[in-house]
């Protein structure tokens, strides 16, 4: 199966403070994405990439910062964390856009 | 406004019974329809995907779609208590979108 692999899985910050959450696949797999999902708000794509270097905007992209350095590695930075990025993210990857997305396990951001 | 809208919000199956699930979307950009499965404190994995009219089945599983009313709907029969997890509709285009999901259709089959 496709593995694709998040760290921290946990991670509290103070308001202000610098978060740093890294992804890595290893399905050889062009796109990466990375979703929040939130109670009520359901699962929203922040940004994503089809290539090393490449950046698009998704649908919630404000506070937030990405960066593909390499097929495998997808970054998201978070460069002055609010209480309004609590939340639980995903990273996923898909070799193609119509072909099965992948989740990792999840990070567990919580912002005080 | 979600551009993937799915209802119910919730479902109680008895174990063995069908559950059945609704999911539009409201751009019409959309072509390919995904049923993810989510159970509690997991990831999101694909259950299902259909991209033509029609039906298509796999095991208990059987999801239907008209790309006309950009209608999916996710039918499960002879429901187990393993079958119990939020069930998310995705939609997606060829623009490289990636997947918009609605918040989902939480299930929970009792025995």
């Amino acid at each position: 199966e496709a593995a694709v692999t998040q760290s921290p899985r946990n991670k509290v910050t103070v308001t202000g403070g610098n978060v740093t959450l890294s992804c890595r696949q290893t399905n050889s797999h062009n796109y990466m994405y990375w979703y929040r999902q939130d109670t009520g708000h359901g699962l929203r794509l922040i940004h994503y990439s089809y290539g090393a270097g490449n950046l698009q905007i998704g649908d919630v992209p404000d506070g937030y910062k990405a960066t593909r350095t390499t097929q495998e590695d997808f970054f998201l930075l978070l460069e002055l964390a609010s209480p309004s990025q609590t939340s639980l993210y995903f990273c996923a990857s898909s070799g193609t856009t119509n072909t099965e997305v992948f989740f990792g396990k999840g990070t567990r951001l919580t912002v005080v | 406004q979600q551009k993937v809208q799915q209802s119910p919000e919730s479902l109680i199956v008895p174990e063995g019974g069908m559950a059945s699930l609704n999911c539009t979307s409201s751009d019409r950009n959309v072509d390919y329809f995904w049923w993810y499965r989510q159970h509690s404190g997991k990831s999101p994995k694909m259950l299902m995907s259909i991209f033509s009219n029609g039906e298509k089945e796999e095991g208990r599983f059987t999801v239907h779609l008209n790309k006309a009313s950009l209608h999916t709907s996710l039918h499960i029969r002879d429901s187990q208590p393993s079958d119990s997890a939020l069930y998310l509709c995705a939609a997606s285009n060829n623009y490289a979108q990636g997947l918009t999901f609605g918040l989902g259709t939480r299930v929970s089959v009792f025995p």
